[in-house]
């Protein structure tokens, strides 16, 4: 019984192009995060929400739109894709509060063409 | 510029030896710390954590020592198996409440040779 799972797993498409990734948990869980693995391995929170709610947004290009249509859900829409957006995204969710764990989903392999 | 870092990229130990991942940081405001591990086309799965209230915690084979004035944390793994063969993420946060975000090192790539 997968956690937090996405959709696609791998994902391949041209420059200019609209995607989406979706995401979801069935943990119960209340607030949600996008993550971005790039070339250099790091591994950095793009966004959070928390019950629908958008927490944090860490200066990512307006490109990038997430969407919460409910608390186990957050989609992640990328217009106009650009070489630089190649990279993995994770999804992950964690109850709220300071210390909770975050659950990580697979990653989405995304390349841009 | 990188608050958490994982200088070692990779590291490589004998089955049944001790392995020891170190991680650094430098915001003073980090107060919980967090060693994920990841397989190959997976993503992290939390391993242990630990308060900046303590300087150790202990989860069977994995102990994690936080030593605040070196801001340095170490995971040991004892006895190393085959199947620790991974990449570590050392990971920090501040502060918590809704703004709760973790900041990742590098990573580690653990191989346990058999």
């Amino acid at each position: 019984d997968t956690a937090v799972s996405q959709t696609p797993k791998y994902l391949v498409t041209q420059m200019g192009n609209d995607k989406s990734i979706k995401c979801e948990q069935n943990l119960g869980h209340d607030t949600m995060y996008w993550y971005k693995q790039d070339s250099k391995k790091f591994l950095k929170i793009m966004f959070s929400y928390n019950n629908k709610e958008l927490i944090i947004n860490e200066t990512v290009p307006n490109r990038f739109s997430p969407k919460s249509p409910d608390k186990a859900h957050l989609n992640l829409h990328i217009n106009s894709l650009e070489l630089g957006d190649s990279a993995v995204y994770f999804c992950a969710s964690s109850q709220p509060g300071g210390s909770d764990t975050q659950y990580f989903g697979p990653g989405t392999r995304l390349t841009v063409l | 510029d990188q608050q958490v870092k994982q200088n070692s990229p990779s590291l490589s130990v004998q089955e049944g030896r001790i392995s020891i991942l170190n991680c650094d940081y430098t915001n003073s405001m980090f107060d919980y710390f967090l060693w994920y591990k990841k397989y190959p086309a997976e993503g992290p799965t939390f391993l242990i954590s630990i308060s900046s209230i303590k300087d150790k915690n202990e989860d069977g084979r994995f102990t994690v020592f936080l030593n605040k004035s070196a801001k340095h944390l170490s995971l040991h793994i004892v006895p190393s198996q085959p199947g620790d063969s991974a990449v570590y993420f050392c990971a920090a946060s501040a502060g918590g409440g809704s703004n709760y975000k973790l900041t990742f090192g590098k990573g580690t790539l653990l191989t346990v040779n058999p």
